[in-house]
């Protein structure tokens, strides 16, 4: 297996455009993580995914973020307008029942 | 609201040194307690911790869990350049395998 694969790797902006971060996870992991790293905050859970839906999103920072799993194998994280505030990077991690999670190699966001 | 703090925030030792990372937490039904290296990019898995006392290894690195004062250690033996990162430990509860994350701590291991 490749891993978990994010899209795209390096994303730049200007503030108020929609940015949405693509995810696929390890193909028979039934939980996805969507995780934000900062300097100052570190790595914050955003929203989880067990089997394709929506669990705990209370790490979600606002309603301008949202996130999708429409299937098994994909996830979107969509920052609606984006603002210089959302700049940082974006992990996406899946892992099974039983199983340590297994981290992306991020997207790094950047809104001007 | 879980807690995690590591300790110390950064570190710098000379190639063969022995250093040991710390790791406190506060968690509601706790489960596991991982630890994870990141270089430049992704976190990647080293440890996964769930019993108290029993000690897990892989080549220079160990880690063992007190699950009654509620901590973890890292230990690296003789360092080397290499081991250089920031070093990331996290908290599973029982219910949702989701992670709350420390700080980190960040090390650097000089020639």
């Amino acid at each position: 297996d490749a891993g978990v694969i994010q899209s795209p790797r390096h994303e730049v902006t200007e503030m108020g455009q929609e940015v949405t971060l693509r995810c696929k996870p390890i193909s028979g992991h039934d939980y996805l993580f969507w995780y934000r790293q900062t300097m100052m905050r570190g790595l914050e859970l955003l929203i989880y995914f067990n089997n394709n839906v929506p669990i705990d999103d209370s790490g979600m920072p606002e309603d301008r973020f949202s996130a999708k799993m429409p299937n098994a194998s994909f996830s979107t994280l969509k920052i609606q307008p984006s603002e210089p505030r959302d700049s940082a990077v974006y992990f996406c991690a899946s892992s099974t029942t039983s199983s340590e999670a297994f981290f992306g190699q991020g997207t790094r966001l950047t809104v001007v | 609201e879980d807690k995690v703090v590591q300790s110390p925030l950064s570190l710098v030792v000379h190639e063969g040194d022995t250093v040991t990372l710390n790791c406190s937490y506060e968690v509601t039904n706790f489960r596991s307690l991982l630890w994870y290296k990141q270089e430049k990019k992704a976190p990647t898995f080293l440890f996964m911790l769930t019993s108290s006392g029993i000690e897990k290894k892989s080549g220079r690195l160990s880690s063992i869990l007190d699950k009654k004062e509620l901590f973890s250690i890292l230990n690296i033996t003789a360092t080397q350049t290499g081991d250089s990162a920031v070093y990331l430990c996290a908290v599973e509860r029982n219910a949702g395998n989701m992670l709350t994350f420390g700080g980190g701590t960040r090390l650097m291991v000089k020639p």
